[in-house]
């Protein structure tokens, strides 16, 4: 079966512009998360969500981030304005109904200039 | 919450040699406990894990036992390859919560 795919896998963009990272999940995952990985560091998540319903966002910076997930399948992350520290790499993983392993995705590189 | 430490790196060793690589976990009820790998330019990619205690994961020569007496899941292969080069991550979840990964130790083996 196809992976998680994510597009684009590279993006440069200068402060203050905004950006988005596009995520389909491996089909018939209902559970889609977002995660930031900053260089040397493990991921963290940003986003967690159950089908279309965002059920853990605790961590999302929600004054420049924003994410939907409006038919329960495919995602999309959002940065706007960008900043200079939100250089990192950007990765989408799912997970199918009560199983507990996450699949990723190659994840987007965003380098903010 | 739970929480992952793991031994930090980078650990350089010689093609055939021995490999350890530390991680102890924090974590209420029973959580399962994974091992993901990520070559250069690419996303994690599971590699083993382990759904309860006494288990061994095992997956390309590499192996894991769930240890919930030490709260430890120490990455073994008993001879690196080249290929093996890469970032590990310990990672520790349960169904209902998120993951949550350890820093992450990089390998390097010398030819």
């Amino acid at each position: 079966e196809a992976g998680v795919v994510q597009s684009p896998r590279y993006k440069i963009i200068e402060k203050k512009q905004p950006v988005a990272f596009w995520c389909n999940p491996i089909s018939g995952h209902n559970t889609l998360y977002w995660y930031l990985q900053n260089l040397g560091q493990g991921p963290e998540l940003l986003i967690r969500y159950e089908n279309e319903e965002a059920v853990d966002d605790s961590q999302l910076p929600k004054d420049r981030f924003s994410a939907e997930r409006l038919k329960g399948v495919d995602s999309t992350l959002k940065i706007q304005p960008a900043e200079l520290g939100d250089s990192a790499v950007y990765l989408c993983a799912s997970l199918r109904g009560s199983t507990d392993t996450q699949y990723f995705g190659p994840g987007t590189r965003l380098t903010v200039l | 919450g739970n929480s992952v430490t793991q031994m930090e790196g980078p650990v350089t060793l010689s093609e055939e040699a021995f490999l350890t690589i530390n991680c102890t976990y924090t974590a209420t009820g029973y959580p399962s406990l994974f091992w993901y790998v990520q070559y250069p330019g690419e996303g994690l990619q599971l590699l083993l894990k382990a759904t309860k205690a006494d288990d061994k994961g095992s997956n390309k020569g590499f192996e894991a036992t769930y240890r919930k007496e030490t709260t430890s899941f120490h990455l073994e292969k008993g001879s690196v390859q080249v290929s093996d080069s890469a970032v590990y991550f310990c990672a520790v979840a349960r169904r209902d919560d998120k993951i949550i990964f350890g820093k992450g130790t990089r390998l390097h083996i010398l030819p």
